[in-house]
């Protein structure tokens, strides 16, 4: 399958700091990629819809300040928490779906645990 | 809004035995897709289903989509310790940007 890769897989920052996370697809081209919340024993929680080149999309109740998305290319989308505070804790996942024809499957990184002190 | 249920929530089960896990909505899906968590890892593919009453085999796990392709199923026959994890069905995800759309989640632990 294809791979997604996330970067870092944790990050402990202080409260009132910036954190950048990245996910690159490294084997194909990734035209959309998804970024997802994930609180303890819960399922995901989409945050934002990357496009490649253009604004992201966010989900209703994400403050789109707070979460910058970048999609520069097609291989690359990061996601900063911005600002941080200890409820911005948590583990956050992305995905990527091959933009060749007929594949409908997402792939995901193997997340990032951010803990705000 | 779409929304996936998942039940049952939680399920413990010794090792040898059967299970099946559903997946149900109000709402029609293009495609369904089941995925694996393990702890403090990205969620894993298992299959995806695309056609109403498609019925797939993966070893020991059958997962089936409804004939109106808003509910799916997930059987394991003869449960194993390294089935034990969070299984999580995804509906959507067709072409373009369309985005998955996650249940619930069914967390199971299988018992030596």
């Amino acid at each position: 399958g294809a791979v997604v890769s996330q970067h870092p897989s944790w990050v402990i920052c202080k409260s009132g700091t910036s954190v950048k996370i990245e996910c690159r697809s490294l084997d194909f081209q990734a035209t959309t990629m998804f970024w997802y919340r994930q609180f303890p024993k819960q399922s995901l929680m989409l945050m934002a819809t990357s496009n490649e080149g253009s604004k992201a999309t966010y989900e209703q109740g994400v403050e789109k300040d707070k979460f910058l998305i970048n999609h520069a290319s097609l291989t690359l989308s990061t996601l900063t928490v911005t600002s941080a505070h200890p409820e911005d804790s948590s583990f956050y996942i992305c995905s990527a779906r091959d933009r060749a024809v007929g594949r409908t499957e997402a792939f995901f990184g193997q997340g990032t645990r951010l803990t705000v002190v | 809004t779409q929304l996936l249920e998942q039940s049952p929530q939680f399920l413990s089960i010794q090792e040898g035995e059967n299970l099946t896990v559903y997946c149900n909505s109000s709402s029609v899906f293009s495609s369904l897709q089941w995925y694996r968590q393990e702890p403090g890892e990205g969620p894993v593919l298992l299959v995806t289903v695309v056609t109403g009453g498609e019925v797939k085999k993966l070893k020991r796990l059958t997962f089936q989509f409804g004939d109106a392709r808003k509910d799916s199923s997930l059987h394991i026959t003869a449960a194993q310790t390294g089935d034990t994890g969070l299984y999580l069905c995804a509906g959507g995800g067709g072409f373009g940007n369309e985005k998955l759309t996650f249940g619930t989640g069914t967390r199971l632990t299988i018992i030596p």
